[in-house]
């Protein structure tokens, strides 16, 4: 257990709606950090955040947003979802925001877009 | 732009054999590297990390790993495999400086044969 929780294991929606994934990160964790796990792509960094504000961008679509809120949670948005949408979404946290850091990964949200 | 590269998708080894799981990467100067392992329907976990010094490094289950700038290598080792190292194994290179997201190969399936 890594102590990084994610909420909810499955999601299962249709193309066009939007959904929210949560992330918790380890207690004292300030940096959260949002993969995508794909068959096509593999795993791609999508967004940083670090103490509320956000850090680093990678291969995030502007359909997706992301926000840290004051207690450290994070949460991940995704909109007018389309198939290929369909992922393992992990989120990591670490205590600072440099890469020799640690990252402690959740067990992930498996999203299904049908 | 750093890029990581496992050659091997799926690699069967037997139960005591020896393992070595290939990585190289691409990045401008000395990077830090990582290898996880992911077990099914679980999230990832940090086996072993080179950031500086001495070329060789000791992770955990009995895992090491040997950093070669002039091959730009950093591959995963293990003298004898158990079944349970069966997963998929990543590796992954860390930018220096404040941005913290790690880059990942496209990992590498471990099947253990009895």
């Amino acid at each position: 257990d890594s102590g990084v929780t994610q909420t909810p294991k499955h999601l299962i929606t249709a193309t066009g709606q939007r959904v929210t994934l949560r992330c918790s990160p380890r207690s004292g964790d300030l940096s959260v950090y949002w993969y995508q796990q794909s068959l096509d792509q593999g795993l791609q960094f999508l967004i940083q955040y670090y103490n509320g504000e956000e850090r680093a961008k990678g291969n995030i679509l502007e359909r997706f947003s992301a926000q840290q809120f004051p207690d450290l949670h994070s949460e991940l948005n995704l909109s007018s979802l389309e198939l290929g949408d369909s992922a393992l979404y992990f989120c990591a946290s670490s205590s600072r925001t440099l890469s020799t850091d640690t990252q402690y990964f959740g067990p992930g949200t498996r999203l299904t877009v049908l | 732009a750093q890029s990581v590269t496992q050659p091997d998708i799926h690699i069967t080894v037997s139960e005591g054999a020896s393992l070595e799981l290939r990585c190289n990467y691409s990045y401008g100067a000395t990077p830090y590297l990582f290898w996880y392992v992911q077990s099914p329907g679980q999230g990832l976990q940090l086996l072993l990390k080179y950031f500086s010094g001495d070329t060789l490094v000791q992770g955990i289950k009995g895992f090491e790993a040997e950093f070669k700038r002039s091959q730009s290598s950093f591959n995963l080792r293990k003298p004898s495999v158990h079944w349970s190292d069966a997963a998929e194994y990543f590796c992954a290179v860390g930018a220096r400086g404040s941005q913290g997201n790690l880059i990942f190969g496209k990992g590498t399936k471990l099947s253990v044969k009895p």
